[in-house]
């Protein structure tokens, strides 16, 4: 089993739609990460978090340590945002590595 | 830009060929990471190194995987006599020192091994 499980794997939305993607964990961690990835690989760190909750824009993060699971919301979802959404940790025994999920690849349409 | 730039973004060798991949920190960053991310997945942790010192080569799949930074700042993964397993994006981070600092990750090398 993972240690990072990510849902669903695949997401299609219409233009305007509000979006959730999970990430459930099963080691303690130090921080939790949400990156995004556009076609033809770069990634972008959109969230760092480790308590409570970020916003930034349309993105929302959540995280509820005592269950081991966080959320990535966006609201009123457009075409670019269409990428793979991925969730990474840093357990608490390491002050560097991260362990990441599959990834969830989220498609808008116009 | 002064982003994390990787070279070459696509490179194709025959199987047993010996590969290098390139990765040009941000500079005045400390940390800097590789990992591989076969299609479909997730990166997985390769190596990390803190200035030229390899911290942790634990993700290196197997001996004929080599990475080094030898001034701090540039760093070379070698996969020594390829295999078709080893076809992958291989994508360098690098990072301010600190456990609270963000990766920033360069756009990757795409390796097909034929």
């Amino acid at each position: 089993k993972n240690e990072v499980e990510q849902s669903p794997q695949n997401l299609t939305a219409q233009e305007g739609e509000f979006i959730t993607i999970n990430c459930s964990y099963s080691v303690g961690i130090s921080a939790l990460h949400w990156l995004q990835q556009h076609p033809g690989g770069g990634i972008v760190s959109l969230f760092m978090l480790s308590s409570g909750k970020k916003k930034h824009g349309r993105l929302i993060a959540t995280i509820n340590i005592q269950e081991k699971h966080s959320s990535l919301h966006i609201t009123a979802s457009h075409p670019r945002d269409s990428a793979v959404y991925i969730c990474a940790v840093r357990s608490g025994g390491s002050n560097y590595k991260l362990t990441f999920g599959k990834g969830t690849l989220l498609t808008v349409n116009p | 830009g002064a982003g994390v730039s990787q070279s070459p973004r696509y490179k194709v060798a025959k199987r047993g060929q010996d590969v290098a991949l390139r990765c040009d920190p941000i500079s005045g960053h400390v940390s800097l990471f590789w990992y591989q991310q076969a299609l479909g997945q997730g990166p997985e942790f390769l190596t990390y190194f803190q200035n030229e010192a390899q911290l942790d080569k634990s993700g290196l799949p197997s001996d004929r995987f080599f990475a080094e930074r030898p001034e701090g700042s540039v760093s070379t993964l070698k996969i020594q006599r390829t295999q078709q397993e080893d076809s992958a994006v291989y994508l360098c981070a690098s990072s301010l020192e600190g456990q609270h600092q963000p990766q920033h990750f360069g756009d990757g090398t795409r390796l097909s091994i034929l």
